[in-house]
């Protein structure tokens, strides 16, 4: 079955460390999105990528970084110099930008923790 | 700024009919959708409504959409608790990119 997979569920991580979350899609699709869910708030845009080895900043790209290099996969890293990372983010696809009846598909999430 | 803002809570009986509103600020927004979380999940696509429609139905999905105040509705009909979630209302605007509202939280109460 098609679908977008997200890696880890749950990650912990130590103050001043360095992580990555993983997300790979079998869809096809050709634009990724990350997203950060916090209580409360809508989701917020992180990066995203319309093809491969190109991504743009979203709104609150400061303190992450991200990768194109296979239209599959577009992991997310959370440097230390993001302040406040304890959030769950949610990774997503679609078939192009500007596809709009298609929507996005999501993944199921990694909630981070720092501990 | 382009915003979409959509009340955090609602609370109905089993039974009942569920109504999550939204406003959004972008008028040259294309697509309006409604997306359901469940507890520790991603998001799913539930319906979908082009700007130059005024309702659409899906089975128990209700979708209205007013362009002058720009209002979006979602109605769920005869609500069961396998429907409490959270329900997010997004746009599409002119320049192709989503903005996504708070999310309601659904409660239905046996």
């Amino acid at each position: 079955d098609g679908g977008i997979t997200q890696s880890p569920k749950y990650l912990f991580r130590k103050e001043g460390q360095n992580v990555t979350l993983s997300c790979e899609q079998n869809l096809n699709h050709d634009a990724m999105y990350w997203y950060r869910q916090d209580p409360g708030q809508g989701l917020r845009l992180i990066y995203y990528s319309q093809i491969v080895n190109d991504f743009q900043k979203g709104d609150i790209a400061e303190g992450y970084s991200v990768s194109r290099e296979k239209k599959e996969s577009f992991p997310l890293t959370v440097t230390s110099a993001q302040k406040n990372p304890t959030a769950f983010y949610l990774c997503a696809s679609s078939p192009r930008q500007g596809l709009g009846l298609y929507g996005y598909t999501f993944g199921s999430g990694t909630r981070l923790t720092v501990v | 700024g382009e915003d979409v803002e959509q009340s955090l809570f609602l609370s109905v009986r089993e039974g009942d009919s569920s109504v999550i509103n939204c406003t959004y600020t972008d008028s040259s927004s294309t697509y309006l959708y409604w997306y359901k979380q469940e507890p520790g999940a991603g998001l799913q696509l539930l319906t979908y409504i082009f700007s130059n429609m005024d309702m659409k139905q899906d089975q128990r999905l209700t979708v209205l959409l007013n362009k002058k105040d720009k209002h979006l509705s979602l109605r769920i009909a005869d609500t069961q608790t396998g429907d409490s979630a959270i329900y997010f209302c997004a746009e599409m605007t002119g320049g192709f990119k989503t903005i996504f509202g708070a999310g309601t939280r659904l409660f239905v109460k046996a």
